[in-house]
């Protein structure tokens, strides 16, 4: 069955350095997503991404965050200067249509220190 | 804002019972709706979804029904295993819009 990989699994990084956490999406999908889970919280949405640009993004998605296809199959989620509170399960999701076959990866779990 | 929201946080049951669990939505604008599984460390894991122009929808072993009315959609796990312990979400998306709404999840522990 088709995957939504991410990777690292975990990503451990200093206040106030960049990650760049990353994902391959379904081969077919043609909407890409992040989305984050802080601990013992609910899932929420970060951004959507369609025909290599932003469709949607959350209040939670400021300026510290980007996001990027760079080639055919990446998709990254950049955060620029990582606070404590950014600290959190990171989940990549694709989806062929708006809604159909939304599928989530396993998750980058980053860690600010 | 937030659309969707569970009534209980655990639901304890033990196992070769059926589980239900809950889940109340407040946007009426809301037409697709999906339960979720996450298991501990992994991803939400897709289980079935629904369309606002149908009430019941089956899969193995799980039915989700939709109650438009009230605004309320459940979950029902027949026969639960070992294997359905875990942290299921409702979420849902209005027409034309592509952002999955969440809500808080609710724990199902099954008892052997």
């Amino acid at each position: 069955e088709p995957e939504v990989t991410q990777t690292p699994s975990h990503q451990v990084t200093q206040m106030g350095q960049e990650v760049i956490l990353r994902c391959v999406p379904i081969s077919n999908h043609l909407y890409f997503y992040w989305y984050r889970q802080i601990l013992g919280q609910k899932v929420e949405f970060l951004v959507s991404f369609y025909n290599n640009e932003i469709s949607e993004k959350s209040e939670i998605f400021d300026d510290q965050f980007s996001v990027e296809r760079p080639d055919g199959s990446n998709f990254t989620l950049k955060i620029r200067s990582t606070k404590l509170e950014d600290s959190a399960m990171y989940f990549c999701a694709s989806s062929v249509g708006t809604a159909k076959g939304y599928t989530f990866g396993s998750g980058t779990r980053l860690t600010v220190v | 804002g937030e659309s969707v929201g569970l009534h209980l946080p655990t639901l304890s049951v033990q196992e070769g019972d059926n589980s239900i669990i809950n889940c109340a939505y407040s946007n009426s604008a809301s037409d697709y709706f999906i339960w979720y599984k996450q298991e501990s460390g992994k991803g939400p894991q897709f289980i079935i979804d629904i369309r606002s122009n149908m009430d019941k929808r089956q899969g193995q072993r799980v039915t989700v029904l939709l109650n438009k009315t009230v605004k309320h959609l459940s979950l029902q796990i027949a026969a639960t295993q070992p294997g359905d312990s875990a942290v299921y979400f409702c979420a849902d998306l209005s027409y034309g819009n592509n952002r999955l709404a969440f809500g808080k999840g609710n724990q199902v522990v099954v008892i052997p």
